[in-house]
């Protein structure tokens, strides 16, 4: 089976710019996590999602963030406009269940660097 | 509230030597403890999991950690450790999946 997979796995953009993350979970996995790991310190979660809706996003860090699963397949994470705090590793990760003995499994992540 | 803390940010180890990776938790609820790794240029993959029963848990590829519920640890063992075992290594706890910052072993000959 194909594994989660992101795009792109880099990209560089200016302040002020505009970026989409893709993340295409395994199919058939109802969850789908975003999550982002800052400058070598803990991945921290921002959302996830059941399906198309969002379940909890309590981890998104403020209104320049905004994700969507339209239709309940891929997920985007759109930043606007980004800043500079914005850089960092952004992994998505999807399951089929939910809870504990639902193993996450993760895409090789999105390296985000804003200049 | 759930948090993790990874004591070591880097643990340098030669082939065949032991190594610990040291985590401890913080949770006002019952825990499921994980450790997961990332290898270079790969996403985390799931090593080993705590949910209940034996504090002991294993992995296929020779780690093995200890829930010690008194100390809130779940250090991360290995008797006698690759160059395949070059990795960043995080401890995580339920339920968003708390993770540490992680701790990058490497392995030299």
């Amino acid at each position: 089976e194909a594994g989660v997979t992101q795009f792109p796995s880099h990209s560089v953009i200016e302040k002020g710019q505009t970026v989409t993350l893709r993340c295409d979970p395994i199919s058939g996995h109802d969850n789908l996590y975003w999550y982002r790991r800052v400058m070598g310190k803990e991945i921290k979660f921002l959302l996830h999602f059941v399906k198309e809706s969002k379940q909890d996003e309590s981890g998104m860090p403020n209104n320049r963030f905004l994700a969507e699963r339209t239709g309940g397949t891929y997920s985007t994470l759109k930043v606007q406009p980004a800043e500079l705090e914005d850089s960092g590793v952004y992994f998505c990760a999807s399951s089929q269940g939910y809870g504990y003995n639902s193993p996450l499994h993760f895409g090789n992540g999105t390296r985000l660097t804003v200049t | 509230a759930q948090s993790v803390t990874q004591l070591d940010s880097q643990v340098p180890v030669f082939e065949e030597a032991p190594v610990e990776l040291r985590c401890n938790y913080s949770s006002s609820v019952s825990v499921y403890l994980f450790w997961y790794v990332q290898y270079p240029n790969q996403g985390l993959q799931l090593l080993l999991k705590y949910l209940s029963g034996s504090t002991l848990v294993e992995s296929i590829n020779g780690f093995e950690a200890e829930f010690n519920k008194s100390q809130t640890s779940f250090h991360l063992r290995k008797p006698s450790v690759h160059i395949s075992d070059t990795a960043e290594y995080f401890c995580a706890v339920t339920g968003q999946l708390s993770f540490g910052a992680g701790t990058t072993v490497t392995v030299r000959a």
